[in-house]
């Protein structure tokens, strides 16, 4: 079966820290996996993709992901966190053969001043 | 840049009773899904439609329908109304291809008391 984990519910760090939001799948074939952001009663923001090519992708608002396929993961990372980035972040995949996301839970990155 | 609209934002329905959410995706874009999210859970795929024809079904309740329309806006409708419905309903849409990112809605709030 094609998932997603994101082992941390939440992750703190001290603003100005850098941070990582941790996410693992498992796909059959070749993933495409996406980071998506959340604010309070908001609709879900996309940050970023990988389909192939470069291991480092780059996205919006200064995050990047590292895809490592032996570790079947794909980290969000972010060298300067701010306050305002402050949010509910979820990893997602594409199913193979089909259109739809698979979802991860979640993790709430909280940014302390 | 133009977003996906959903209409209405709020909703409040009673047990059994019937809800219509609307969904008026971005400009070009030929792919609608249907995602439900209930408190502190990860979306959950409902149904996507490509060019006026589902595509993909997920986990959507028999008393739900969905169809796309000729213009491309998507009208999920929900019947028989159970207290568990309560949740918030995000519309994507895409252009076609599992490569491409989905672009979320602001979200339906539909509770049910």
């Amino acid at each position: 079966a094609q998932s997603v984990a994101q082992p941390e519910d939440q992750v703190n760090v001290a603003e100005g820290n850098p941070l990582t939001v941790k996410c693992t799948y498992s796909v059959s074939g070749n993933p495409y996996l996406f980071w998506y952001v959340q604010y309070p009663n908001r609709g879900l923001q996309f940050l970023l993709k990988y389909i192939t090519g470069d291991n480092l992708v780059k996205g919006s608002y200064g995050f990047e992901a590292e895809f490592n396929k032996s570790q079947t993961s794909f980290h969000l990372k972010k060298p300067s966190a701010l306050v305002s980035d402050s949010a509910l972040y979820f990893c997602a995949v594409r199913a193979t053969g089909t259109y739809k996301y698979i979802f991860g839970t979640g993790t709430r990155l909280k940014v302390l001043a | 840049a133009a977003g996906v609209i959903q209409s209405p934002r709020h909703l409040i329905k009673e047990k059994r009773e019937t809800a219509t959410l609307k969904c008026y995706p971005i400009p070009r874009h030929d792919t609608v899904y249907w995602y439900q999210q209930g408190p502190g859970q990860d979306p959950q795929f409902l149904i996507s439609f490509y060019e006026k024809m589902q595509s993909d079904k997920g986990s959507i309740p028999d008393r739900f329908s969905a169809q796309q329309f000729s213009d491309y806006h998507s009208e999920l409708n929900m019947s028989s109304l159970e207290l568990g419905d309560s949740a918030l309903y995000f519309c994507a849409s895409s252009q076609r291809g599992q490569t491409n990112e989905q672009y979320f809605g602001p979200g339906t709030r539909l509770t049910v008391t």
